[in-house]
């Protein structure tokens, strides 16, 4: 079955220094990696997809197929960024519904 | 952001009385998602749609009921609720992938809810 690791439940990181919030996978078939973001007090939203590979709010993620992984990127953290990320697969044809990891939550200290 | 609604937003309510959620969209999405965020697990499925008259089980079905009779409206019923169900419940929904837009979940504000 497929599943998605994200091994940190907690990450602080002072402001200006960069941040790598760690996301595994284990999928049988070809996956399509996302990454959602839930800010204090607001709701779950995208932040980004692997096949878009776009940059937002200057996060990136790359996925790496040799790893499993498609760790989420930022080379100077901020405080606006501290909220909880949460990385998520589905398979890359179809309508499968989306597994989530548990979650990490980023605390960016001034 | 009206989209997706979600109601009440707190719930407090007895173990093995009956609760149900609402969910309603206003974009016509085809898929429709019910989740249960709780410390140390994350987000997990319950139930979700493909269309009306169409849903399926997901991670943890237990203990809950979902219809969809209508696409804008994904009701989730508690039939006797347990402690175990205290959580934030989570209505998603997003579009077929055939539209081109491959999978964006769009998420409600959620529900708290508090079973004594």
């Amino acid at each position: 079955a497929q599943r998605v690791t994200q091994p940190e439940k907690l990450l602080s990181v002072f402001k200006g220094a960069p941040v790598e919030l760690k996301c595994n996978y284990s999928y049988s078939g070809s996956p399509e990696l996302f990454w959602y973001v839930q800010y204090s007090r607001q709701r779950l939203q995208l932040l980004l997809r692997h096949i878009s590979r776009e940059s937002i709010k200057g996060f990136t993620a790359d996925l790496n197929k040799g790893e499993t992984s498609f760790h989420l990127k930022k080379p100077f953290a901020q405080e606006e960024d501290s909220a909880m990320y949460y990385c998520a697969l589905t398979l890359y044809s179809g309508n499968t519904p989306l597994v989530f990891g548990k979650g990490t939550r980023l605390s960016v200290i001034a | 952001d009206a989209g997706i609604t979600q109601s009440p937003r707190y719930k407090i309510t007895e173990t093995g009385r009956q609760v149900t959620l609402m969910c309603h969209q206003t974009w016509s999405h085809s898929y429709m998602f019910w989740y249960r965020q709780d410390l140390g697990h994350g987000l997990r499925l319950i139930y979700y749609s493909a269309a009306a008259d169409i849903t399926d089980k997901g991670e943890v079905p237990d203990g809950y009921v979902v219809s969809r009779s209508k696409t804008e409206n994904f009701p989730l019923t508690l039939e006797s609720a347990t402690r175990s169900q205290t959580s934030v419940y989570f209505c998603a929904s997003s579009e077929s992938r055939v539209s081109g837009k491959a999978y964006e979940q769009y998420f409600g504000p959620g529900t708290r809810l508090t079973v004594t």
